[in-house]
């Protein structure tokens, strides 16, 4: 079964220092990973997906992650933090079961972002 | 347009009654999906819809029916729930391929008294 684990339940980051929020994976074959960000009451938005190519995958609002196989992590990053930016991440792999698109995905359980001022 | 939709925000219902949850997408989508979100967990896979056909049920209690009328619609009944169903559902939609983006609604809170 594919999972994702996030090791971290809080991550706290200074305004303006970089940011990485970690996630590790568990696949059979090749691994589709997502981050969503969750605002509160909200639902899921995406920031950034990595499916094949480069190991250096960028998405929304100034986010990065980079995919290491070796390690079988998929670590968000960003190189500088804004307050905005507090919330809680999901990292997420597709499921591989019915095919044909229609996969679900499992969520890691999440971390909160808190970025001080 | 490339927003999920739900009705209603929120829903207070009792354990006896039948109320129904509606999603709505008009990006072309052809398969969407039910998650049911606890409290600081995250987000659980229920139901998944392709081509308007249940292709993926993840042993879901019989007290929650979907529903997709159509390509733009997805339902979820629920009758005689428990306090414990009380969460955030959330629809989802995505244009096919594993490769692609599922696109979130902003979800309804459902209690349960």
């Amino acid at each position: 079964a594919q999972s994702v684990a996030q090791p971290e339940d809080q991550v706290n980051v200074a305004e303006g220092n970089p940011l990485t929020v970690k996630c590790t994976y568990s696949v059979s074959g090749n691994p589709y990973l997502f981050w969503y960000v969750q605002y509160p009451n909200r639902g899921l938005q995406f920031l950034l997906k990595y499916i094949t190519g480069d190991n250096l995958v960028k998405g929304s609002y100034g986010f990065e992650a980079e995919f290491n196989k070796s390690q079988t992590s998929f670590h968000l990053k960003k190189p500088s933090a804004l307050v905005s930016d507090s919330a809680l991440y999901f990292c997420a792999v597709r499921d591989m079961w019915a095919g044909g698109g229609a996969d679900g995905l499992t969520f890691g359980k999440g971390t909160h972002l808190i970025i001080q001022p | 347009d490339t927003e999920v939709t739900q009705t209603p925000k929120h829903l207070v219902m009792g354990m006896t009654n039948k109320k129904s949850l509606k999603c709505e997408q008009h990006m072309g989508h052809r398969a969407m999906y039910w998650y049911k979100q606890k409290a600081k967990k995250p987000p659980e896979l229920m139901f998944v819809y392709s081509y308007e056909k249940l292709s993926i049920n993840e042993s879901v209690p019989s007290r929650f029916s979907p529903e997709c009328p159509n390509s733009s619609l997805l339902n979820l009944h629920l009758h005689a729930l428990q306090p414990e169903d009380s969460a955030l559902y959330l629809c989802a939609s995505t244009s096919g391929g594993s490769y692609n983006e599922q696109f979130f609604g902003p979800g309804t809170r459902l209690t349960v008294l």
